[in-house]
């Protein structure tokens, strides 16, 4: 089974600032996906970003970038130019991935989150 | 949001009773997931769904069934609701993007059992 940890309950940040959340995982799988959702008070799961493990390449998209070290199962979120709308529940989550005729059936496993707030 | 709707948004009930929960999409997505999320626990899984009539358990499944007999829909039931299971449930989809796959998430039913 897997396990997603993330040992941030809270953290917080000037605007503008950058933060890193932290994620570790436990797997004895080679293949998978790790996830980042955002779940702003509006209490919406938000899809931020997605790292497939067998990519070298961290994921990028706008001012979210992760760092993903895979020997180390580690797969932290980088906030660039942080804003107020960040402020928001952050969930990392881990997905099996399986090359054959089953795609689709994956389920996910989260973390327990990282309450980040942004400070004006 | 994929087209996934949740019904109801909020919901009391009394212990004991049952409740229903629905999600419905309309992009004809084969696979569906029911969530629950509470506090220090993230989201855990409860029951999922690879097509009409097929479904399986999740990690938390006890006190709960589903049922999917329309591909856009797949219901929640609590057979008799306890304050154990008062909760925010998510359903989700799967969709298929650049060879990968991503769960979208509906808005979230807020249960509360008295």
């Amino acid at each position: 089974a897997q396990t997603v940890t993330q040992s941030q309950p809270e953290m917080s940040v000037q605007e503008a600032e950058t933060v890193t959340l932290s994620c570790t995982y436990d797997t004895s799988e080679s293949n998978y996906y790790l996830f980042w959702y955002k779940q702003p008070p509006s209490r919406q799961m938000i899809l931020v970003i997605r790292q497939e493990a067998y990519k070298q390449q961290n994921a990028t998209e706008n001012r979210f970038s992760v760092n993903f070290q895979k020997a180390a199962k580690s797969f932290s979120l980088k906030i660039s130019d942080s804003q107020l709308g960040d402020t928001a529940m952050y969930f990392c989550a881990f997905m099996k991935l399986r090359f054959l005729s089953n795609f689709g059936n994956e389920k996910l496993t989260f973390g327990t989150g990282t309450r980040l707030t942004i400070i004006p | 949001d994929a087209g996934i709707t949740q019904s109801p948004r909020h919901k009391v009930t009394e212990t004991g009773t049952p409740v229903t929960l629905r999600c419905h999409q309309t992009e004809n997505h084969r696979y569906m997931y029911w969530y629950r999320q509470d506090p220090g626990h993230g989201l855990r899984l409860i029951h999922y769904s690879y097509g009409v009539k097929d479904t399986d358990k999740g990690e938390v499944s006890d006190g709960y069934s589903v049922s999917r007999s329309k591909t856009e829909d797949f219901l929640l039931t609590l057979e008799s609701a306890t304050s154990s299971q008062t909760s925010v449930y998510f359903c989700a989809i799967s969709e298929s993007y650049r060879g990968g796959e991503k769960l979208f998430f509906g808005s979230g039913t807020q249960l509360s059992v008295l």
